[in-house]
């Protein structure tokens, strides 16, 4: 059973579009983090979220703490978007433990 | 440029060999988590410490695995005897206000073990 579950697993896509990466979750939690990891490379922290909206850039992440459910999303997605995004919850009670998603590989096409 | 450091990037030994892999976490943050990525099982949390004191480390195979914080500015993940299943990599994060804050990742320790 995964406590953090991400949709789709991969996605192309042309560069332009407008892209969401769902991550649903089964327990109870004090934040959300959006991870970006590139290839080869290390992982960066995009947002943290308890609750409402947050915008970055092309960046917009949203998290319905009712429904356990948060979205990533990207506005006119570019090649260098091309990562895997990861979706990790910090359980509620000791604010310590984390549970990862599996992460979203997006392939953005020139 | 505040970023955490870890060293080595890359790692190949043979089975049997300690490894001793090393973090340098943003100056001024309190806690230092230890994670492994593998492609089987994405990342995991090994150990975590808050203010040098090792509060969680459940995650992390006791027989062969240790964590430390010798001081605030360094702490040490260790494996002896290495064994293939350890390949991975190896990240550390660091973070401010007891870990309720953003997370700031290391570059990644790449583990091979023959």
């Amino acid at each position: 059973k995964n406590e953090v579950e991400q949709s789709p697993q991969n996605l192309t896509a042309q560069e332009g579009e407008f892209i969401t990466i769902n991550c649903s979750y089964s327990v109870g939690i004090s934040a959300l983090h959006w991870l970006q990891q590139h290839p080869g490379g290390g992982i960066v922290s995009l947002f943290m979220l308890s609750s409402g909206k947050k915008k970055h850039g092309r960046l917009i992440a949203t998290i319905n703490i009712q429904e356990k459910h948060s979205s990533l999303h990207i506005t006119a997605s570019h090649p260098r978007d091309s990562a895997v995004y990861i979706c990790a919850v910090r359980l509620g009670n000791t604010g310590n433990q984390f549970y990862f998603g599996t992460g979203t590989s997006l392939t953005v096409i020139p | 440029d505040a970023r955490v450091t870890q060293t080595p990037r890359h790692k190949v030994t043979e089975m049997g060999q300690e490894v001793t892999m090393r973090c340098q976490p943003i100056l001024g943050h309190n806690t230092v988590f230890w994670y492994r990525q593998t492609m089987m099982q994405g990342l995991e949390l090994l150990a975590y410490f808050r203010n040098r004191a090792p509060l969680d480390d459940s995650g992390m195979p006791k027989d062969r695995f240790s964590a430390e914080m010798p001081d605030a500015t360094l702490a040490t993940l260790k494996i002896q005897p290495s064994e293939p299943r350890d390949s991975a990599v190896y990240f550390c994060a660091s973070g401010p206000r007891g870990g309720a804050g953003e997370l700031f990742f290391g570059e990644g320790s790449r583990l091979t073990v023959l």
